[in-house]
């Protein structure tokens, strides 16, 4: 399947400092990525949709000046948490999926990023 | 929105045969995928349906019925390494590739 790389994979920051997580798709080009959140034992929740070149699309109940989304090329987007507290401490992934070829309906999984603010 | 459930638990042993049920109610309904997530990793793919019937793949299967909204799991001769979660996530029309999630149903396997 495709390769999608998430770093860091670990992060512990102070309160009030911004953390930036990058997202990239390493053997394909992805217009659209897409960010969750996961807290412990609980399933994905949907945070946005990174489009390359435009605005991202934030879902329902997620500050969009809080957790910044950058897609500026066809293979990385970025997902900062600004002046991070410890209610943001939790586990992020992000997703990208080929636009086509034989895995174009498949969406593939960074490893993550634990993000621990103190 | 959709609406997906899935049990939250189960247990079964090494060797025998689980079957999980995902059952959603969507409208635009484009495809249902499982994913299997051991704790602390990142999901990795398992199977995607989007018409009726059985998928195999090795010792997994994956059934699709759009006409009841309802989706299994089947795992074959369980080993220790397949307790993790699985999650059933749906796509829908309109919507490119996002995916929404079902709760995971955590599976247990003992020796």
């Amino acid at each position: 399947g495709a390769v999608v790389s998430q770093h860091p994979s670990w992060v512990i920051c102070k309160s009030g400092t911004s953390v930036k997580i990058e997202c990239r798709s390493l053997d394909f080009q992805a217009t659209t990525m897409f960010w969750y959140r996961q807290f412990p034992k609980q399933s994905l929740m949907l945070m946005a949709t990174s489009n390359e070149g435009s605005k991202a699309t934030y879902e329902q109940g997620v500050e969009k000046d809080k957790f910044l989304i950058n897609h500026a090329s066809l293979t990385l987007s970025t997902l900062t948490v600004t002046s991070a507290h410890p209610e943001d401490s939790s586990f992020y992934i992000c997703s990208a999926g080929p636009t086509g070829g034989a895995a174009k309906n498949i969406q593939y999984f960074g490893a993550g990023t634990r993000l621990s603010v103190l | 929105g959709q609406n997906i459930d899935q049990p939250t638990e189960m247990t079964a042993t090494e060797g025998a045969i689980v079957q999980i049920n995902c059952t959603y109610q969507t409208s635009g309904f484009n495809g249902l995928f499982w994913y299997q997530q051991h704790a602390g990793e990142a999901p990795t793919f398992l199977s995607y349906n989007v018409l009726d019937g059985l998928e195999e793949k090795g010792r997994f299967s994956s059934f699709l019925s759009r006409s009841k909204g309802y989706s299994y799991l089947l795992l074959k001769e369980l080993q220790m390494k397949d307790s993790a979660s699985y999650l059933c996530a749906v796509r829908v029309n309109n919507a490119g590739n996002m995916l929404t999630f079902g709760g995971g149903t955590r599976l247990m396997v003992k020796p």
